[in-house]
């Protein structure tokens, strides 16, 4: 089991309301990414971290932003949440020359 | 920029029986790795199969093989005695020290009793 742990697993909240993901890992990663997938669908990376106080935007524009304060924590903030920001959102940190762990991800809808 | 293509959206498989899934990407580097990911209805995404390329040899987990073909940057996943656990989205990945995962859009996976 990876050691990587997002919440909440699931969220459903009103339009115009501030989340925020929260996304922890144990592992000591410098890397971590966070990707946007709808159900059964591909990945969409819309921001990673290569270490603290190093934030990125992904290839996909997102609205959230992200910050990296310590290691072990990438939280991913909407400000202003909408229906258009329902999706899965995953977590995940990388080990040098090994692999990438995931986190079993945020289900969100936006009502 | 790297690509990684997966031509099969869906693919169905008889339990018991062998699947192949096929992956190909684009690069112009000698140096990398990939990698077969699971995620089953959801649930978490889990790494099946890892290759580097420098190593010549194919990768092997239990009943999960790949055959990487570097010359032809073709990296497919073989699932023999396949079980009804294996029904799942299958992701390819290509990444490169230094660089961001490169993931394929994914091949949805049935496995029929």
């Amino acid at each position: 089991e990876a050691d990587i742990y997002q919440t909440p697993r699931y969220l459903v909240i009103g339009t115009g309301k501030k989340i925020t993901l929260e996304c922890s890992q144990t592992m000591g990663h410098d890397k971590m990414y966070w990707y946007q997938q709808d159900p059964g669908m591909e990945l969409h990376l819309i921001h990673y971290s290569y270490g603290v106080n190093s934030t990125e935007k992904g290839d996909l524009s997102s609205e959230s932003t992200v910050s990296r304060i310590r290691t072990e924590h990438f939280p991913l903030t909407l400000e202003s949440a909408r229906p258009s920001h329902t999706s899965q959102y995953l977590c995940a940190s990388y080990s040098p020359n090994t692999e990438a762990f995931f986190g079993q991800g945020t289900r969100l809808t936006v009502v | 920029a790297q690509t990684v293509t997966q031509s099969q959206p869906e693919m169905s498989v008889q339990e018991a029986e062998t699947v192949t899934l096929s992956c190909t990407y684009d690069t112009s580097e000698s140096d990398y790795y990939l990698f077969w990911y699971k995620q089953p209805p959801s649930r978490q995404m889990i790494l099946v199969i890892r290759q580097e390329a420098y190593k010549q040899q194919n990768a092997t987990e239990n009943r999960f093989s790949v055959n990487f073909q570097k010359a032809a940057k073709s990296f497919s996943l073989k699932i023999s005695d396949s079980q009804l656990g294996d029904a799942a989205m299958y992701f390819c990945a290509y990444h490169r020290t230094g660089q961001n995962f490169v993931f394929g859009p994914g091949t949805r996976l049935s496995v029929l009793p």
